[in-house]
Order: C-alpha cells, then structure tokens, then sequence
C-alpha cells in the first residue's frame, strides 16, 4: 500500500463548478498534513496546512479526518488559474527532522 | 518569488561526465533536502540535511553525492549516471526544530537529461 494514495485524475471541470479531491494515508502517526500545488514544469508550492478541525482559504477548503486517515481538498468557484497538479502530503517526523511524504498528485484541468 | 534558488535549471550530460548542481536558501532555514521527481512517481527524498548534518539517506546510489557547507547551501555531485537518472530534481529548505508541522519551500528544479 502507498504511504499516501490520491486519485491521479484528471479532473476535467467548467469554471465556476466545485471540486473535491480526496486523499488517504497509511502511517496512523502521522503528524502535519498539507496540500501542495505543481504548476507545470515548475516546483511544488505550498497551498494550505491541513488541521484537524478544517480549514478555509479563500475558495479553499481541507478537511482531516485522523480516524479514517483521509485528507480532502474543496476548491469552490474554479478558476482556469486553478489547473494544475495538487499534492498531498503527509509529514512524518524521523526523530531528527520532519519527513515530507508525497502522493502523486491530481491533476485539475479548468475549462473556460 | 522563492527564497530558494538552483543552478543550473537545465542540464544534459553524458553518462561519464562529472556535474554538480547548486541550491542556495535565502530564508535563514536550518535544514535542507534534495528530492528527485520522475515522470509519474511521487517526490522521492533522496537526502536531507539538518544544521548541516545528513540525517537522512534514502538509499541512494554513490553516484550521486551530497554536500552542504553552510545551512544556506547544499550540492550534488553527480557521477558516471545512467539514462534512468533523467529527472526534475528540486532542493528544499525548512525550518527545523521540535515536532511541529514546518513546511519545506522548494526552489525551481534543475531538469537533468542524461544521454
């Protein structure tokens, strides 16, 4: 089993519509949660921690759910400047530094 | 813009050359990694350094050889390297300390091509 599983997509929507992507993880010890944005060519860039009690963004929404080991990203409101690759991402602390483990991402195409 | 910056972006090198690629981190971080990124696959750790001791090592082949001078920057070496080692390789820093969930910032990448 992958460490943390997300659907790769793509996830093909109009502008405007909602979007929710959906990630699992596997070490129950895992301690801080993010999603990441990748443009393109261009670096991994973070776009929210994920905190147990959810948190909003703007038109972003993430949601943990540490009993179920799921991590949920809303994007409400699309925009085509939202296409792009979103990571999830799972931090496991190594006892000398924090471990960023990554899923391999969903890919969101926005159409006009 | 990023704090953390990479030379060379592109690099084709033949598999008996010799490289080194270069990450620099203007954030004032404490610890600083190396991932590759191959088509299709998740990031993949490949070495992380903390106060500029290597703490991690992800089983990496010795062709591929790290260093870090300073807390702001960190090489690669790169060695006899097959056609399979053609990747995007990024840099991150973070600031490290007690547990917590300090996030990494990654520089633009190096796309290294080896023929």
């Amino acid at each position: 089993r992958k460490e943390v599983e997300q659907d790769p997509g793509p996830f093909n929507v109009p502008e405007g519509a909602t979007v929710a992507f959906n990630c699992t993880y596997s070490n129950s010890a895992s301690q801080s949660f993010f999603w990441y944005r990748q443009d393109c060519r261009k670096e991994p860039k973070l776009l929210m921690s994920v905190y147990s009690s959810g948190n909003e963004d703007g038109r972003f929404t993430a949601q943990l759910n540490r009993a179920s080991q799921y991590i949920s990203l809303l994007i409400r409101d699309s925009k085509l400047s939202d296409s792009a690759t979103y990571l999830c991402v799972v931090n496991n602390y190594g006892g000398a530094t924090n471990k960023l483990i990554f899923g391999t991402g969903t890919l969101l195409a926005v159409q006009p | 813009e990023t704090g953390v910056t990479q030379t060379p972006r592109h690099l084709v090198m033949g598999m008996t050359n010799k490289k080194s690629l270069k990450c620099e981190q203007h954030l004032g971080h404490n610890a600083m990694y190396w991932y590759k990124q191959s088509a299709k696959k998740p990031l993949e750790l490949m070495f992380v350094y903390s106060l500029e001791e290597r703490v991690e090592n992800n089983s990496v082949p010795s062709r591929f050889s790290p260093e870090c001078p300073n807390s702001s920057h960190l090489f690669l070496h790169l060695h006899t390297l097959q056609p399979e080692d053609s990747a995007l390789y990024l840099c991150a820093s973070s600031q490290e300390g007690s547990v917590g969930s300090y996030e990494q910032y990654f520089g633009p990448g190096t796309r290294l091509t080896v023929t």
